[in-house]
């Protein structure tokens, strides 16, 4: 069955270590997102990236980093930088990016502690 | 900046009772707006996406409207039950999200 894969659902990490979070789908789609959801609060864009080496900063990306070297896979990496990542993180795709007619298709989520 | 607000931010209802779930949306230049569904610590699931030119999609007991001048959507449950208790989060196309309406279906 096509869609996308989160590993692992539950991590946890010492503040002051990088972690990244992995994200894989065999949907064939062009697009691929990260989401960041606090409690109580909607999802908030970190990064996305339209095609594979190409990339765009969201609205919350300072402390975070990603890759797309392939089109099936767009890990996130949260730095010692982020100053408050302890978070819900969200994968998504779409067949085509941004403003095309492409529904969201979302993973299950990587539940992230920093402590 | 395009503000997506969802109101109410929670709701409570009993079970085969009718309800609106609302979205309201600051920019009308948008191309598309998508209903999801989140059962708690999962991911989101996609309910319908209604595109600019539609005014309305329906899914069995789903219906969605957009209407873009007046910067609004509406999500109409009908005859709810328990297994529609969930959070129910609107989407533009610009990949803004509201924050959400959590819904309790009561047996």
């Amino acid at each position: 069955d096509g869609g996308i894969t989160q590993s692992p659902k539950y991590l946890f990490r010492k503040e002051g270590q990088n972690v990244t979070l992995s994200c894989e789908q065999n949907l064939n789609h062009d697009a691929m997102y990260w989401y960041r959801q606090d409690p109580g609060q909607g999802l908030r864009l970190i990064y996305y990236s339209q095609i594979v080496n190409d990339f765009q900063k969201g609205d919350i990306a300072e402390g975070y980093s990603v890759s797309r070297e392939k089109k099936e896979s767009f890990p996130l990496t949260v730095t010692s930088a982020q100053k408050n990542p302890t978070a819900f993180y969200l994968c998504a795709s779409s067949l085509q990016g941004l403003a095309y007619l492409s529904p969201l298709h979302f993973g299950n989520g990587t539940r992230l502690t920093v402590t | 900046k395009q503000e997506v607000t969802q109101i109410p931010a929670a709701l409570s209802v009993p079970e085969g009772e009718n309800l609106v779930l609302n979205c309201s949306f600051t920019d009308s230049a948008i191309y598309n707006l998508q209903w999801f569904r989140q059962d708690p610590g999962k991911g989101l699931t996609s309910l319908l996406l209604i595109q600019s030119s539609q005014r309305e999609q329906t899914s069995g007991r789903l219906n969605a409207s957009l209407d873009k001048s007046s910067g609004r959507s509406t999500l109409y449950i009908a005859a709810s039950q328990p297994g529609d208790s969930a959070t129910y989060l609107c989407a533009l196309n610009d990949m803004r999200f509201g924050a959400g309406t959590r819904l309790t279906v009561k047996p």
